[in-house]
C-alpha cells in the first residue's frame, strides 16, 4: 500500500496566526514529499519539494518564510503557514514517493485551510 | 507553451460509453507519466502510470503512450456515473522528482 495521512483535515484560523499542518506516510518511507495549493476550480500548483534532512526546495514566487517546510524524517513532513491571511485560504496537500525508483506521488487527503 | 496540456472539458458521455482522454506535454525528456483522479473536494488518486511506447491496461482503464508524437492518453471503459471527476495528468523527467500536472479535464458520465 502506499497511504498517506494529513492533519488537520480542516482549519479555520484568525488573520495573523500560524498554522502547522503535517503529512505522514504511514505505510512505507518517504524520501521526498511534496507541497501543493489547490484554489477552486484550479489545478494543483506546486509549492515546495521536501528531502529528508535538507532544506525544502521552494517553486518561484513561494515565500519560504511565510510557508515553513520541514522534513524531520522518511515519514513525517510539516508545513507552518505563518502569520495567515485571508488570501493565503485554500486546500493544501501534501504527496510523497517512495523512493524506490518509481516517481508515482501519492497524495494525502488536504487540508482545507480558511483564513477569517 | 505549457508543459503539460490537456483540454479542461467539460467531457460528457453517457454511461456504458467509452470516455477519452487526452494529454501532451512539451518535454521530449519527459519519462514518467501518470493519470490522477479527482473527486471535488478530494484530492488526487492515481489511477494508472506509464513509462513505455504502446497501451497499459488496468481493469476498464487504458492508458496510451506516444512519446514521438509526446502524447497520453486514458480510455476509461463502461463508464459509470461514478467516473464522474477531473482527471490529472502529470509528467516528469527521468532522473527528476518533480512532476508537472496538467490542468485537468472534467469527466461528467450521464446514466
Amino acid at each position: 500500500g502506499a497511504v498517506v495521512s494529513q492533519h488537520p483535515s480542516r482549519v479555520i484560523c484568525k488573520s495573523g496566526t500560524s498554522v502547522k499542518i503535517e503529512c505522514r506516510s504511514l505505510d512505507f518511507q518517504a524520501t521526498t514529499m511534496f507541497w501543493y495549493r489547490q484554489f477552486p476550480k484550479q489545478s494543483l500548483m506546486l509549492m515546495a519539494t521536501s528531502n529528508e534532512g535538507s532544506k525544502a526546495t521552494y517553486e518561484q514566487g513561494v515565500e519560504k518564510d511565510k510557508f515553513l517546510i520541514n522534513h524531520a524524517s522518511l515519514t513525517l513532513s510539516t508545513l507552518t503557514v505563518t502569520s495567515a491571511h485571508p488570501e493565503d485560504s485554500s486546500f493544501y496537500i501534501c504527496s510523497a514517493q517512495k523512493g524506490t525508483g518509481s516517481y508515482e506521488q501519492y497524495f494525502g487527503p488536504g487540508t482545507r485551510l480558511t483564513v477569517t | 507553451q505549457k508543459e503539460v496540456e490537456q483540454n479542461s472539458g467539460p467531457l460528457s458521455v453517457p454511461e456504458g460509453a467509452i470516455a477519452s482522454l487526452n494529454c501532451t506535454y512539451s518535454d521530449r525528456g519527459s519519462q514518467s507519466f501518470f493519470w490522477y483522479r479527482q473527486y471535488s473536494g478530494k484530492s488526487p488518486e492515481l489511477i494508472m502510470s506509464i513509462y513505455s511506447n504502446g497501451d497499459k491496461e488496468d481493469g476498464r482503464f487504458t492508458a496510451q503512450l506516444n512519446k514521438a508524437s509526446q502524447y497520453v492518453s486514458l480510455l476509461i471503459r463502461d463508464s459509470q456515473p461514478s467516473d464522474s471527476a477531473t482527471y490529472l495528468c502529470a509528467v516528469n523527467m527521468w532522473g527528476n522528482n518533480d512532476m508537472r500536472f496538467g490542468a485537468g479535464t472534467r469527466l461528467t458520465v450521464k446514466p
